[in-house]
């Protein structure tokens, strides 16, 4: 049972470069996430989605863009990476029940992403 | 909108020394409330989920509560292995589905 699955591990941009950060989930969960985790800062919402073709901004959207085309895969797109853009990046998912109960969320092992 | 903040942000016990956590919270309407277990390198593991003031859960050494405006992570007798970070979140009514997470307390047990 794979859980939630994050493309790539590891990467090194040149800034002003692209990239798209994947992830994938088979637990057929509604809610899906990204934050990014820097020292002293704690995990910050970038963008959510709560089910197919759906997405939102969190905390920290500028810079970023997402896509949820289909329900296990939730895209994070850099269109121009920048130096401060350096950060680990995690995905989530969770099933979400219903507005009243929110469930617990799963995460993937993180995509470490270095700007130079 | 919702707030989440963690006390304190570092916690160095010894082995035995039970303690707590404290996450404090601002939310509208709380559709939950959780505790996560970070280990250097990994991404957060869930432990304990809570939803309406009064609730308690345990496991192994830890205990989970919650009151209207914060929750405790309660270790007892804690082990080495225990040493991690210690993430809290909430999701409220106001922005549906909306995750948000405290700064964490980062806790280290000696031998």
């Amino acid at each position: 049972n794979a859980g939630v699955t994050q493309t790539p591990k590891f990467r090194v941009l040149k800034t002003g470069q692209s990239m798209t950060l994947l992830c994938a989930q088979d637990m057929n969960h509604e809610y899906m996430y990204w934050y990014r985790q820097d020292p002293g800062m704690g995990l910050r919402l970038i963008h959510y989605s709560v089910g197919e073709g759906t997405t939102a901004k969190g905390e920290v959207p500028d810079g970023y863009n997402v896509s949820r085309l289909k329900k296990q895969n939730f895209l994070l797109g850099l269109e121009s990476a920048a130096p401060s853009q350096t950060s680990v990046y995690f995905c989530a998912s969770s099933s979400g029940r219903n507005y009243l109960m929110n469930t617990e969320a799963f995460f993937g092992q993180g995509t470490r992403l270095t700007v130079v | 909108e919702d707030q989440v903040t963690q006390s304190p942000e570092a916690l160095r016990l010894q082995e035995g020394e039970s303690s707590s956590l404290n996450c404090s919270y601002t939310v509208s309407g709380l559709r939950g409330l959780f505790w996560y277990r970070q280990d250097p390198g990994k991404g957060p593991e869930f432990l304990f989920t809570l939803y309406s003031a009064g609730e308690e859960k345990e496991k192994e050494r830890l205990k989970a509560t919650l009151t209207k405006k914060e929750s405790f992570l309660h270790i007892t007798a804690p082990k080495p292995e225990d040493s991690a970070t210690y993430l809290c979140a909430v999701t409220g009514g106001t922005s549906y589905g909306k995750l948000t997470f405290g700064q964490g307390t980062i806790l280290t047990v000696h031998p």
